[in-house]
């Protein structure tokens, strides 16, 4: 069975451009969640979906947004980007109970500058 | 206060001996789950064990086992033969809350350095 995947793998982008950031679940997986890791913060949580709604969400701004769709894909998109989004974009899968371990995909580096 | 606290800045074991990650966790929830993962250099998360609250046994996965201590709050994971491979950051987590306050919340991790 394949592991979850994201693409891109690496990304350079300027200030003030946007993102979207791509995540496929592990085949029959239908929730998806996405973090932020850098080296100050750590891992934070984004936002998860489940069965295409937006299940919960971080303490981030507005300008980061998701969806998934009817195959469960997921995307995520980063408007208006500033220095400080540099960072690995990690997304995960689950079956989707709470308690389900999240497998995770490679990540995607983000580089804004 | 913070949910999941790694205090341990980094770590170093010989190879083949045992090492003992610890992690605490704050929860005021009856029902939560424990969760443990090697991120190596690579950067993927991979995850290694889970603690159920309510389970009234250790987890273990093969040289992974997870030293629950309930009344403590701490998940302490144990990982024994340590191999050159063990080389990485490794995360504690946990999940509480309900519907749309559950999430998975990360710990600062800890890196371990395996030495040959």
């Amino acid at each position: 069975k394949a592991g979850v995947t994201q693409t891109p793998r690496y990304l350079i982008k300027t200030r003030g451009q946007q993102v979207t950031l791509s995540c496929s679940p592990i085949s029959g997986h239908r929730s998806v969640s996405w973090y932020q890791q850098t080296p100050g913060q750590g891992l934070q949580f984004l936002f998860e979906y489940f069965s295409e709604t937006q299940r919960n969400k971080g303490n981030f701004p507005g300008r980061f947004s998701g969806r998934q769709f009817s195959n469960s894909r997921s995307e995520m998109n980063v408007s208006t980007l500033e220095l400080g989004d540099s960072a690995l974009y990690l997304c995960a899968s689950s079956l989707g109970s709470a308690y389900n371990e999240q497998f995770f995909g490679p990540g995607t580096r983000l580089t804004v500058l | 206060a913070q949910k999941i606290t790694q205090t341990q800045p980094g770590m170093f074991v010989q190879e083949k001996e045992a090492v003992t990650l610890d992690c605490t966790y704050d929860t005021s929830d009856q029902s939560y789950g424990l969760f443990w993962y090697k991120q190596p250099s690579s950067g993927e998360m991979i995850f290694l064990i889970y603690q159920g609250s309510y389970d009234e046994q250790n987890a273990t996965e093969g040289r992974y086992s997870l030293n629950f201590q309930k009344a403590r709050k701490s998940a302490n994971l144990v990982i024994s033969a340590s191999q050159l491979g063990d080389s990485a950051m490794y995360f504690c987590a946990m999940r509480d809350g309900t519907g749309a306050n559950s999430k998975l919340t990360f710990g600062k991790g800890i890196t371990l350095s395996v030495r040959p």
